[in-house]
């Protein structure tokens, strides 16, 4: 049990336009998911976290404006990179935490890369 | 503010020998302290949590870590490693009363040789 879905697993897009990466919890209700940048050979970065039904919390430095984030069910966030560079390339991954004393639950990651 | 570090970039062993991966962290209060392991492009996979009690914590693929608080350490091991434990372990902490954002270490690249 406790399997967090991501799609597309790998997305090329061209400078300037948008890309969705969705997030799923596919066993179980996730009232809170997190979203996570990691560039090559570093350390996962929290972006946001997003509660069902509310405005997601951006960490500081994270432009709200750029990565867009939608809970809109208790199993499915969404991330939308707007008007997307070349410096957004990277590893986009979520994780998934049930309500109650459960720890989070990671996706397997979408390497977006940006042309 | 919590961190976590993890000195070393890159552990090389030999296959069947005992492996160690070094961390530790800083947080007000007891901590709850993780490791993860990740593979290439792939997300990240729980191997063992402490959150309170023994200070040896055993987990998954025959991993387990100890928790030293006088040294604020968190050091995860394995008596014999497989050349299959290859990958990229990331030491995390939360601080009790924190939420449930999670603090990560830079990751340290386990490379298990025959």
């Amino acid at each position: 049990g406790a399997v967090v879905s991501q799609h597309p697993s790998w997305v090329i897009c061209k400078s300037g336009t948008s890309v969705k990466i969705e997030c799923r919890s596919l066993d179980f209700q996730a009232t809170t998911m997190f979203w996570y940048r990691q560039f090559p050979k570093q350390s996962l970065m929290l972006m946001a976290t997003s509660n069902e039904g509310s405005k997601a919390t951006y960490e500081q430095g994270v432009e709200k404006d750029k990565f867009l984030i939608n809970h809109a069910s208790l199993t499915l966030s969404t991330l939308t990179v707007t008007s997307a560079h070349p410096e957004d390339s990277s590893f986009y991954i979520c994780s998934a935490k049930p309500s109650g004393n459960r720890e989070q639950y990671f996706g397997p990651g979408t390497r977006l890369t940006v042309t | 503010a919590q961190s976590v570090a993890q000195p070393e970039d890159q552990v090389n062993v030999a296959e069947g020998n005992p492996l160690t991966v070094k961390c530790t962290y800083s947080v007000s209060g007891n901590p709850y302290l993780f490791w993860y392991v990740q593979y290439p492009n792939r997300g990240l996979q729980f191997l063992l949590k402490y959150i309170t009690g023994d200070n040896l914590v055993k987990g998954s693929y025959g991993f387990e870590a100890e928790f030293n608080k006088s040294q604020t350490s968190f050091h995860l091991k394995k008596p014999s490693a497989l050349v299959s434990d290859s990958a990229l372990y990331f030491c995390a902490v939360r601080a009790p009363g924190g939420g449930n954002k999670l603090t990560f270490g830079t990751g340290t690249q386990l490379k298990v040789e025959l």
